[in-house]
């Protein structure tokens, strides 16, 4: 595709419940980035990935948040007996290299709200 | 996590104005420093990467003071369509944890 595409645009949950989000990054990207971005805030990191491996998980706020990348591609970021605190946007963005050094292309987001 | 403090605004600016910001940086080693764009409800994208002898793009210019570690972003000639929030942002190496957004700074062009 074009660019990076994020589905569901939005999401609401009740608290408790399981969600998965999905991010489709730009073809032949190999790092993959997700951040969570609060009202008023910038995005703050919580995982990477190069190409299937995820080299990084320490922004991950909880065992409660599981991030996967099989293929090297699409990834999907799970949260589990979401909480309300965990209502953000959560972006994902891609680089054509590996490392955080270079431009990242990011996703339109999906806004979760947990009620 | 590495610091980066921006003025969060709102700058309220009259239209063909120009306008200054700057974001202040803690870690002295940091690498690279960008400047991205973010319009309200959409995701951010690139506006310019900051080099070290200062870059610019028509009517944005970027300059880096390592001394006093900051960067700013200067906006001449300013339109209505440079309405957004600009988020200053630091990599300081170390992995995908050593890239660090500030919090933006709000600018609002008024006709």
């Amino acid at each position: 595709g074009a660019g990076v595409s994020q589905s569901p645009r939005y999401k609401v949950a009740k608290r408790g419940q399981d969600v998965a989000l999905r991010c489709d990054p730009i073809s032949g990207h190999v790092s993959l980035f997700w951040y969570q971005q609060a009202l008023g805030q910038g995005p703050e990191f919580l995982t990477y990935f190069q190409n299937e491996a995820q080299l990084d998980k320490s922004g991950l706020p909880s065992d409660r948040f599981f991030a996967e990348r099989p293929e090297g591609s699409v990834s999907t970021l799970k949260i589990q007996r979401t909480q309300q605190e965990d209502s953000a946007v959560y972006l994902c963005a891609s680089s054509a290299t590996s490392g955080a050094g270079d431009e990242q292309f990011f996703g339109p987001g999906t806004r979760l709200t947990v009620l | 996590r590495k610091e980066v403090e921006q003025d969060p605004g709102p700058f309220n600016v009259p239209e063909g104005a120009t306008v200054a910001f700057n974001c202040t940086y803690s870690n002295s080693a940091s690498q690279s420093f960008f400047w991205y764009r973010q319009d309200c409800r959409k995701e951010p994208k690139l506006l310019m990467s900051v080099y070290s002898s200062g870059n610019e793009d028509g009517r944005f210019t970027a300059q880096l003071n390592r001394a006093s570690q900051y960067i700013s972003l200067l906006i001449r000639d300013s339109k209505l369509s440079d309405s957004a929030t600009y988020l200053c942002v630091v990599y300081s190496g170390g992995g995908a944890d050593g890239l660090t957004f500030g919090k933006g700074t709000h600018l609002i062009i008024q006709p």
